[in-house]
């Protein structure tokens, strides 16, 4: 099993529409969760963190649920500009720095 | 600029060549990662260093990869007797750590490697 699992996609929305990505991780004492994005040709930039409760920063939230060990990110009325790649990123357990990327989900954003 | 550097942009070698490939963090950054990306991949870890030291080797993929990181600051990535599976972008990202706990990671434009 990989240590962060993710949908590649590729999805295809229509602009204004809502579009949820869901990403696995199977070290169950990882400490730390992120969302990065990737535009194509381009180094991955952070997007958001993801924090046990549940965080909003705009149009996008992300959620963690600990017991399934899985992440999401919701971005609502998506915009030309979000079509990217979306990486899910996990850090290894307390003491080991070691960040995995997902190999990503990639979002095309349609007129 | 302020930026994390990589050099070089691109490099292009013959197959059993050695290549090296430089980092240069951002200033203060305590933590730096290597990791590479093959045509339409996700990241693969490579290795990471805390200062000078590197606490997690395990994403290298074979004993021709070797990395170091002197004074806390530039790192290399040494390949040895390159093969064409090699070819990839080399990504370097740098953090600052608080409390041994490292933050939003920094990538930098990448090295381009292609092994004819």
């Amino acid at each position: 099993r990989k240590e962060v699992e993710q949908d590649p996609g590729p999805f295809n929305v229509p602009e204004g529409a809502t579009v949820a990505f869901n990403c696995t991780y199977s070290n169950s004492a990882s400490q730390s969760f992120f969302w990065y994005r990737q535009d194509c040709r381009k180094e991955p930039k952070l997007l958001m963190s993801v924090y046990s409760s549940g965080n909003e920063d705009g149009r996008f939230t992300a959620q963690l649920n600990r017991a399934s060990q899985y992440i999401s990110l919701l971005i609502r009325d998506s915009k030309l500009s979000d079509s990217a790649t979306y990486l899910c990123v996990v850090r290894g357990e307390f003491g080991n720095e070691k960040l995995t990327f997902g190999t990503g989900t990639r979002l095309t954003i349609i007129p | 600029g302020a930026g994390v550097s990589q050099s070089p942009s691109n490099k292009v070698t013959e197959k059993g060549k050695d290549v090296e490939l430089r980092c240069d963090p951002i200033s203060g950054h305590t933590a730096l990662y290597w990791y590479r990306q093959s045509l339409g991949q996700g990241l693969e870890f490579l290795i990471y260093f805390q200062g000078n030291s590197a606490p997690d080797k395990s994403g290298l993929p074979s004993d021709r990869f070797s990395a170091e990181r002197t004074g806390g600051s530039v790192s290399t990535l040494t390949i040895q007797r390159t093969q064409q599976e090699d070819s990839a972008v080399y990504l370097c990202a740098s953090s600052f750590a608080l409390a041994g706990v490292a933050g939003e990671l920094f990538f930098g434009e990448g090295s381009r490697l292609t092994v004819l």
